[in-house]
């Protein structure tokens, strides 16, 4: 129940060509949704992130659709760039200040010119 | 913006000796901090929660006596790998919370562990 599954795990996107990445969760006690970068040999950062009480968020060419009924959601990269290539983890986060992050199982994107 | 800071973020040692890994909030307070570990093409995964001024939260399955867990301050956690193996070689991860009860967390660099 604590775990986030994650697809596909490799991606590889002609430049300019969208990038889609799902997840899927289970414990209906996860409030916070984000999205983590992360290039090799770096700690990940913090891309995006939603909350289950709205079903899209927009910042810049990365979206975050949200299924709450199919506890269900995905990453959108539009006009994808090589220098998008990287590992991309979903993760999520209940409510508690106790709570611990658990992370999707990644996918690594290419982007090719 | 909120910087977490690792070191060292890479070091090689023998089998047998014990490796520091010091994880520190620059501009914030942090009273939780994480430690993570990744091995190559994998995800992360959580190992303690480390908490200021009390004792580590073990995830199931992590050694408290081998990854031990100090966190004296409100900006410094450090974890040590205590007689090291070559299967402890992987990369390790701290996080800490920008704000208390607040869900974004920054990660820092990492260490890059290699046990000879």
């Amino acid at each position: 129940q604590q775990q986030v599954k994650q697809s596909p795990q490799s991606l590889i996107v002609q430049k300019g060509g969208i990038s889609i990445i799902n997840c899927a969760y289970e414990n209906t006690a996860f409030d916070y949704f984000p999205w983590y970068q992360q290039f090799p040999g770096k700690g990940p950062a913090l891309l995006i992130a939603i909350r289950p009480d709205v079903s899209e968020k927009k910042e810049g060419r990365f979206s975050i659709s949200f299924n709450k009924s199919a506890k269900q959601f995905s990453l959108h990269i539009m006009d994808s760039q090589p220098g998008d290539s990287a590992t991309y983890f979903c993760a999520a986060l209940g409510s508690y200040n106790t709570d611990k992050l658990i992370f999707g199982t990644g996918t690594r994107l290419q982007v090719f010119p | 913006g909120a910087v977490v800071s690792q070191h060292p973020s890479r070091v090689i040692c023998k089998s047998g000796t014990s490796v520091k890994i010091e994880c520190r909030s620059l501009d914030f307070q942090a009273t939780t901090m994480f430690w993570y570990r990744q091995f190559p093409k994998q995800s992360l995964m959580l190992m303690a929660t480390s908490n200021e001024g009390s004792k580590a939260t073990y995830e199931q399955g992590v050694e408290k006596d081998k990854f031990l867990i100090n966190h004296a301050s409100l900006t410094l956690s450090t974890l040590t790998v205590t007689s090291a193996h070559p299967e402890d070689s992987s990369f390790y991860i701290c996080s800490a919370r920008v704000v208390a009860g607040a869900n974004v967390l920054t990660f820092g660099a990492g260490s890059r562990l290699t046990v000879l």
